[in-house]
């Protein structure tokens, strides 16, 4: 069964303390994995998509990286801004009838304290 | 630049009492249309999707039905609600075929947020 599984649940920082969130999947072929940002009662936000084994993706303080099993969303010198629940889902290729479609992890919920 | 529309935001309805949320999208044409649903400590969870007018597929056997009367529409819908359709409704695009490459993965509307009592 295709899973995507995301740790820590929860996350709690200070300002500045860098950490890193993981994203690990089993499935059965990976078209890319995309991470977004969802703040609280709002629809997710696209942030990055990957598409192979080592490739790096930068935006501000966010940079993502993708391995054969899993993805890690690191975070340098967080601001309280930050805060917010991140989210990993892998893209699947069709199958049979199936259209190709996103399954997400259930997130990490960050949360920075000034 | 591509925009989701979807409303309303929330919304409280009694067991028994039909549904219906829309999404509208503008800024692209012939998109890929989904409705997600994320329940509290659940991932999101794909409960339609739709390549084209009229063309519904479902993931998940449940109490909701899907419907696309239009290229930029997308209608969820339910005949009796229950207790267990609560939770936060999401709709989301990705550009057709002609639009470009799908690695932008989906944009996704702000929600509507279902409580059914």
């Amino acid at each position: 069964e295709d899973q995507v599984t995301q740790s820590p649940e929860a996350l709690r920082l200070q300002e500045g303390e860098s950490s890193s969130l993981n994203c690990s999947y089993t499935v059965s072929g990976l078209r890319g994995l995309f991470w977004y940002r969802q703040d609280p009662g709002k629809g997710p936000e696209f942030l990055f998509t990957l598409y192979s084994a080592g490739e790096e993706k930068e935006k501000e303080r966010l940079k993502a990286t993708l391995t054969k099993k899993e993805s890690f969303l690191h975070i340098t010198a967080p601001k309280p801004e930050d805060s917010a629940t991140y989210l990993c889902a892998v893209h699947l290729p069709p199958q049979g009838g199936s259209q190709g479609n996103l399954i997400f992890g259930k997130g990490t919920k960050l949360s920075v304290k000034p | 630049s591509q925009t989701i529309h979807q409303w309303p935001a929330t919304l409280v309805q009694p067991v028994g009492s039909p549904l219906s949320l829309e999404c509208t999208v503008e800024g692209t044409s012939n998109p890929n249309l989904y409705w997600y649903r994320q329940a509290a400590g659940r991932g999101l969870q794909l409960l339609f999707y739709s390549v084209g007018i009229g063309q519904i597929s479902s993931e998940v056997p449940q109490n909701l039905s899907a419907s696309r009367p239009q290229d930029r529409q997308f209608i969820l819908s339910s005949k009796k609600l229950l207790l267990s359709d609560s939770g936060f409704y999401l709709c989301a695009l990705e550009e057709g075929p002609e639009g470009g490459a799908w690695g932008y993965g989906y944009t996704f509307g702000s929600g509507t947020r279902l409580t059914v009592v």
